[in-house]
């Protein structure tokens, strides 16, 4: 079955980027979407965005439209969320996971382990 | 962009008690795309549900879902000491996917 594997944690000014990569091992990569869904400490669950890597299209939820950026290579089964401008509030463990699309969103099966990102200066 | 609104925030029980958590909406949950995940301190979530009452793979059937519209339920039969951890709902029905806050079941 389907492994997400991501990278390991992060530390970055504020201002800066970060680039997170997902790994996927078993199944078909390219036949089904990765989303980035990201949890601040003792918080919930916020959707970032996905990409069908077949399509090579992505969408965004509005609240990170222009700052976030979702790539895949299909030749190495691995999809990349990059996030721009960081800022403190931006700390947050950021999770890929397999989306299962029903019309045009879905749920979340498998998710990666999750990678810390720490924004400080 | 539909909110999901998660109740209790907190439920105190014992091992082998029945566990009920309600995920309400703020307004209706086309065709039942509603999902249940876990999770536990420092782990990713686990689906659990998906279309409000199917069980993922390899989910006991001590988790059980229901609902439409608005309202919807995550149900445990009879908590096991690892079933201790924090419940999620989502919604899949709009083009805005959306989280509820989570329930928390902790050991009374």
């Amino acid at each position: 079955q389907v492994q997400l594997v991501q990278s390991g944690a992060e530390v970055k000014k504020p201002g800066s980027s970060v680039k997170v990569s997902c790994k996927a091992s078993g199944g078909t990569f390219s036949s089904y979407a990765i989303s980035w869904v990201r949890q601040a400490p003792g918080q919930g669950l916020e959707w970032m965005g996905r990409i069908i890597p077949i399509l090579g299209i992505a969408n965004y939820a509005q609240k990170f439209q222009g700052r976030v950026t979702i790539t895949a290579d299909k030749s190495t089964s691995t999809a990349y969320m990059e996030l721009s401008s960081l800022r403190s509030e931006d700390t947050a463990v950021y999770y890929c996971a397999r989306e299962t699309v029903v019309v045009t969103t879905g749920w979340f099966d498998p998710w990666g382990q999750g990678t810390l990102v720490t924004v400080s200066s | 962009e539909i909110v999901l609104t998660q109740s209790p925030g907190t439920l105190s029980l014992s091992p082998g008690e029945r566990a009920t958590l309600s995920c309400r909406a703020s307004q209706s949950v086309s065709s039942s795309y509603l999902a249940w995940y876990q999770q536990k301190p420092g782990q990713a979530p686990r689906l659990l549900i998906y279309g409000a009452s199917s069980r993922a793979t390899g989910i006991p059937d001590r988790f059980s879902g229901s609902g439409s519209g608005t309202d919807f339920t995550l149900t445990i039969s009879r908590l096991e000491p690892e079933d201790f951890a924090v419940y999620y709902c989502q919604q899949y029905g709009s083009s805005a996917l959306t989280f509820g806050g989570g329930t928390k079941v902790e050991i009374k």
